[in-house]
């Protein structure tokens, strides 16, 4: 069974930063697409950032804060956030991704991260 | 970027009724196009994939349509599960995804 499992959210103070991990399994991780999507309450979604074959994309709103990586030996996807911002604030999804920045097959249940003072 | 509108915002049908939710591209996305639906306090679900392919475990009463810079998604009889919001995604530069259109009960 396809699993992913987010952790790291939590409170952190705007300018702050902190990192996201995605535990993947039942699959084939290392040859998988991945990506994160965001979801701030009561709001839609938002593609944040995919990382295919060691090439990373990032939505212009993240672009230069935040930071996607994965590693493979430990089928475990990462999100480096860093400067957040208020609007940051949302809940985080780790999703399988099928062709590089879509679609998303596989999500998990969230991280939420909280930005405030 | 490629900027995605869906309409209605809101939609109000019954068990039963055909529903079509629309989704534009501000720019041609050729068929890399894909529909979610989500209910309150649940994680997304893909449901059609390049613009008309449904997702394995997708209920048939769920279609898309489209190329280009329109699609459509159509549910042939609304079922009391199917009351949830609906996103469309394009995935053929980066990604981005439409506000989003509720379906509630009438």
């Amino acid at each position: 069974e396809v699993q992913v499992l987010e952790s790291g959210g939590g409170l952190v103070q705007p300018g702050g930063s902190l990192r996201l991990s995605c535990a993947a399994s039942g699959f084939s991780f290392s040859s998988s697409a991945m990506s994160w999507v965001r979801q701030a309450p009561g709001k839609g979604l938002k593609w944040v950032s995919s990382i295919s074959d060691g090439s990373t994309y990032y939505a212009d709103s993240v672009k230069g804060r935040f930071t996607i990586s994965r590693d493979n030996s430990k089928n475990t996807l990462y999100l480096q956030m860093s400067n957040l911002r208020a609007e940051d604030t949302a809940l985080y999804y780790c999703a399988r991704t099928t062709v590089i920045t879509g679609p998303f097959d596989n999500w998990g249940q969230g991280t939420l991260v909280t930005v405030s003072s | 970027d490629i900027q995605m509108t869906q309409s209605p915002s809101t939609l109000s049908a019954s068990v039963g009724d055909k529903v079509t939710i629309t989704c534009r591209a501000s720019q041609s996305i050729s068929s890399w196009l894909a529909w979610y639906q989500q209910k309150p306090g649940k994680v997304p679900k893909l449901l059609i994939y390049k613009a008309s392919s449904l997702q394995n475990g997708v209920p048939s009463r769920f279609s898309g349509s489209g190329s280009e810079t329109e699609f459509t998604l159509t549910i042939s009889s609304l079922q009391p599960d199917d009351f949830a919001t609906y996103y469309c995604q394009q995935y053929s530069s980066y990604s981005s995804f439409g506000p989003g259109t509720k379906v509630d009960i009438k």
